[in-house]
């Protein structure tokens, strides 16, 4: 089966650094990817890992653990426009190779 | 380059009525996804498409679902009757590999009210 579990929500302080974790377990895995979603509008690409460790991007960052099934997010330097939903999803190379996504962290970004 | 096109944006319908949904990939994009999303949770996948033919479909509802991609480009996404439950958000994506990564694409979405 496949299945990927995030907090529902968090809450950070704008300036500050907060990091939304996702655990997973799904057959076929290949490569990790975290989406951002502002509400009302579709999901934008942020980051991907597909082997163990830490890709950094600007003010985000993706760590990876292929053996513990677990993906973090970094965001640092938190902006009011970070306030978003963001979605983990695993890419799998079975069933026609396609995403499955998690259930999504809505993050508050608060002054 | 021109994105993932979708219409219609918003649409109201009652129960037992059926419902289209149209999307454009992105030029050169083989493959297709539809998903579906409700109120507070992630995309759930319907239907993918590699260029006219269906990959997966496992979660189709297909006793009120329907879906084509005829020549390979466009695609739509059909329900009939619509339920309730079927309130949500239907997000078109298309994606290509890219330096070995799967780079997919949204469109911005049919938001659905079943009342």
């Amino acid at each position: 089966g496949q299945n990927i579990d995030q907090p529902t929500e968090m809450t950070a302080t704008e300036g500050a650094i907060v990091q939304i974790n996702c655990t997973y377990q799904t057959s076929g895995f290949n490569g990790l990817f975290w989406y951002q979603q502002h509400a009302g509008e579709a999901p934008t690409f942020l980051s991907y890992n597909v082997l163990d460790g830490l890709e950094e991007k600007g003010r985000f960052s993706s760590f990876l653990s292929r053996s513990k099934g677990y993906s973090y997010l970094l965001l640092k330097e938190l902006q009011m426009k970070d306030s978003a939903s963001y979605l983990c999803a695993v890419y799998r190379d079975n069933y026609g190779q396609n995403f499955v996504f998690g259930p999504g962290t809505r993050l508050s970004v608060l002054p | 380059e021109a994105g993932v096109a979708q219409s219609p944006r918003y649409k109201i319908i009652e129960k037992r009525q059926s419902v289209a949904f149209w999307c454009n990939p992105i030029s050169g994009h083989a493959t297709l996804y539809w998903y579906q999303q409700i109120l507070g949770q992630g995309p759930k996948l319907l239907i993918q498409f590699q260029n006219n033919g269906v990959v997966d479909d496992s979660q189709l509802p297909k006793d009120r679902f329907s879906a084509e991609r005829l020549k390979g480009v466009d695609s739509t996404l059909k329900i009939q009757p619509a339920k309730l439950e079927d309130s949500a958000v239907y997000l078109c994506a298309s994606s290509m590999r890219t330096g070995g990564m799967e780079t997919q694409y949204f469109g911005p979405g049919t938001r659905l009210l079943v009342l």
